[in-house]
C-alpha cells in the first residue's frame, strides 16, 4: 500500500500570501496524483489531477507540480475562500487507492 | 448539471446492515466507473470501493472485504453499497463519486454524503 504523507499538518497564512503544500509518497507514483479541497460541512472538490492538470473550473491561482515521490500544491495568492483542508490522492498502484491525511490551511 | 445524491444512512447497531444508494443525474451514468469514499468524524478520506461501468469488476479496501458489496443499476442511474456486519469503526460520512475510468482514477464530482453511525 502506498502511503501519502502531507506536510505541514496545519499552515497559517494571510489572504494574499502564497501557500505551498507538500505531499510525499512512500514509493513512486509517477505523476498519478490528485489534489482535493474540502471546506467544513462540504464534500471534497477535485482541484488537480495527474500532478499538474487543473480540473474544470478551478482558478489559475491553483497549480500542482512534482513527480515520483514528491508533489506540491501551490496557491499563488490566497483568497478568503481558499482556507480549507487539502488532500492528496494517488492512483498509481491500487487497490487500495490512498489519500494523504490532509493539510489544514487556516487564516493567520 | 452533474449531480450525485446519496441516501440510506442512519443509526445501526454493531453487527447490523444498511444499504446506501446514490442517485446520479446529468451525465451518462453507464459510461463511468463509480466509487464510494468515506470520512470518519473529524478524520481524513478513505477509499472504500470501485465498480466498473457494467458492474463486472469491483474492488474494495481490505477493511470492508467480505462485509460490503458495491453494485449498480444502470437502468436506474443508481449506485449502491450494501453494508453488513457493521462495526463501530465503519461510522463515517459515505460519499459516492464519479471516476473517469480505470486508468484515470480521480473522484469528480462527489455527492453531499450520507452519515452512517454504528453504535449500540
Amino acid at each position: 500500500e502506498i502511503v501519502l504523507t502531507q506536510s505541514p499538518a496545519t499552515l497559517s497564512l494571510s489572504p494574499g500570501e502564497r501557500a505551498t503544500l507538500s505531499c510525499r509518497a512512500s514509493q513512486s507514483v509517477s505523476s498519478y496524483l490528485a489534489w482535493y479541497q474540502q471546506k467544513p460541512g462540504q464534500s471534497p472538490r477535485l482541484l488537480i489531477y495527474d500532478a499538474s492538470n487543473r480540473a474544470t473550473g478551478i482558478p489559475v491561482r491553483f497549480s500542482g507540480s512534482g513527480s515520483g515521490t514528491d508533489f506540491t500544491l501551490t496557491i499563488s495568492s490566497l483568497e478568503p475562500e481558499d482556507f480549507a483542508v487539502y488532500y492528496c490522492q494517488q492512483r498509481s498502484i491500487w487497490p487500495p487507492i490512498t489519500f494523504g491525511q490532509g493539510t489544514r490551511l487556516e487564516i493567520k | 448539471e452533474v449531480q450525485l445524491v446519496e441516501s440510506g444512512g442512519g443509526l445501526v447497531q454493531p453487527g447490523g446492515s444498511l444499504r446506501l444508494s446514490c442517485a446520479a443525474s446529468g451525465f451518462s451514468f453507464s459510461s463511468y466507473w463509480m466509487s464510494w469514499v468515506r470520512q470518519a468524524p473529524g478524520k481524513g478520506l478513505e477509499w472504500v470501493a470501485n465498480i466498473k461501468q457494467d458492474g463486472s469488476d469491483k474492488y474494495y479496501v481490505d477493511s470492508v472485504k467480505g462485509r460490503f458489496t458495491i453494485s449498480r443499476d444502470n437502468a436506474k442511474n443508481s449506485l449502491y453499497l450494501q453494508m453488513n456486519s457493521l462495526r463501530a469503526e465503519d461510522t463515517a460520512v459515505y460519499f459516492c463519486a464519479r471516476v473517469p475510468d480505470a486508468a484515470n482514477i480521480w473522484f469528480d464530482p462527489w455527492g453531499q454524503g450520507t452519515l452512517v453511525m454504528v453504535s449500540s
